[in-house]
């Protein structure tokens, strides 16, 4: 089975300009959650999207926002760059329920200049 | 949101057990207890799951206390590919959002 996938691996914007990331899921996974990672605050929850709606959503601004794809696949945007932007975003797909483990991809490091 | 509390490092030498603590005592009786560990440049890997009894897979142990207010992850003997940050979190059939805290930078020392 392929793993969960993002892309791009690396991204490079400036101040201002928005973004969009990514995340295919695991075959006949049907919920894709989030995660912004920094240095400073860790690994933070953004949304999760489950069926192509939005479940659950953490404590980011509204210019952090996503979608789900019938298929599952995930995207999300983020606009209006700010520097403090700059993490790596990790994706995670699992089945439902709270014994599914979730599973991660590598993840989308972003820089913002 | 249900919290989980890990120590920030922990050092042990190869092919020595490793306890890994986790608090976690607002957790309810529909919070499964994950663990996951990352290693650098690279996305959380699952390690172990459990609800109320301890489990054992091929990567590590769980030991679940009896109020369930906390946990341990044993990693039988520790190597060195098993030096990575390991989170400790807490997930709900109901409710989806996780608090992932800032884990524990496992050191192994050959």
């Amino acid at each position: 089975k392929a793993g969960v996938t993002q892309t791009p691996r690396y991204l490079i914007k400036t101040r201002g300009q928005q973004v969009t990331l990514s995340c295919s899921p695991i075959s006949g996974h049907r919920s894709v959650s989030w995660y912004q990672q920094t240095p400073g605050q860790g690994l933070q929850f953004l949304f999760e999207y489950f069926s192509e709606t939005q479940r659950n959503k953490g404590n980011f601004p509204g210019r952090f926002s996503g979608r789900q794809f019938s298929n599952s696949r995930s995207e999300m945007n983020v606009s209006t760059l700010e520097l403090g932007d700059s993490a790596l975003y990790l994706c995670a797909s699992s089945s439902t329920g709270g014994g599914s483990p979730l599973h991660f991809g590598n993840g989308t490091r972003l820089t913002v200049t | 949101d249900a919290k989980t509390t890990q120590p920030n490092s922990m050092e042990s030498n190869e092919e020595e057990p490793v306890h890994l603590p986790c608090n976690h005592s607002t957790i309810s009786g529909t919070d499964y207890i994950h663990w996951y560990r990352q290693l650098p440049s690279q996305g959380p890997e699952y390690v172990i799951h459990g609800l109320t009894s301890n489990v054992n897979n091929r990567m590590a142990s769980l030991a679940i206390a009896e109020d369930r207010k906390s946990s341990t992850l044993i990693l039988h003997r520790a190597t060195l590919r098993d030096a990575a940050v390991y989170y400790c979190i807490l997930r709900d059939n109901n409710f989806n959002k996780f608090y992932f805290g800032s884990g524990t930078k496992l050191n192994v020392k050959p």
